[in-house]
């Protein structure tokens, strides 16, 4: 069974750039999150998504939004990009009929210059 | 507001050694509490699941606790290994229901020298 999967690995943008990220959760899995983690702040939540709804938010700006398709891959959008938003992005997924374990994958390094 | 703390968050032990990681949340009410591992640079990979009305769990040399009344959680970790060297995080999930996102602790950084 393959795991998560997020695309790009690695993203270099520039301040007032927007970029999109993706993960793909394992297959059945119908819940997906997104967590930011820097050296600072550790890791905080983002968004979950379930069945293409968003059904929890952490705190963060509107810049950071992000959906979820009936095949249950999810995208998260950053607009106007900030220095700040430099992190690496982890996306989580997680099948809320079983135990809700979580899996992550190996996570987006986003670089804003 | 539930915090998770990790102390200590460096930790340098010699091969063999067995050791504990500790993680204490400040509010009881947790739905489940989950141990990671990760590696430089890398994303999370799950070690252990504990409900919140389960005591401990084990997997091979790990076996994880956790005492809700107390707020505390241990990761205990058998004849350690240089491949063990790693960032540990705990996380739990507060509430009673499965849909409150994880709140994670800053992590334990361990290396293990042969």
């Amino acid at each position: 069974k393959a795991g998560v999967t997020q695309t790009p690995r690695y993203l270099i943008k520039t301040r007032g750039q927007q970029v999109t990220l993706s993960c793909s959760p394992i297959s059945g899995h119908r819940s997906v999150s997104w967590y930011q983690q820097t050296p600072g702040q550790g890791l905080q939540f983002l968004f979950e998504y379930f069945s293409e709804t968003q059904r929890n938010k952490g705190n963060f700006p509107g810049r950071f939004s992000g959906r979820q398709f009936s095949n249950s891959r999810s995208e998260m959008n950053v607009s106007t990009l900030e220095l700040g938003d430099s992190a690496l992005y982890l996306c989580a997924s997680r099948d809320l009929r079983a135990n809700t374990e979580a899996f992550f994958g190996q996570g987006t390094r986003l670089t804003v210059v | 507001k539930q915090e998770v703390t990790q102390i200590p968050a460096a930790l340098s032990v010699p091969e063999g050694e067995n050791l504990v990681l500790n993680c204490s949340f400040t509010d009881s009410a947790i739905y489940n509490l989950q141990w990671f591992r990760q590696d430089p640079g890398k994303g999370l990979t799950s070690l252990l699941l504990i409900q919140s009305s389960q005591r401990e769990q084990t997997s091979g040399r790990l076996n994880a606790s956790l005492d809700k009344s107390s707020g505390r959680s241990t990761l205990y970790i058998a004849a350690s290994q240089p491949g063990d060297s790693a960032t540990y995080l705990c996380a739990v999930r507060p509430g009673n229901q499965a849909g409150t996102a994880l709140i994670f602790g800053k992590g334990t950084t361990l290396s293990v020298s042969s």
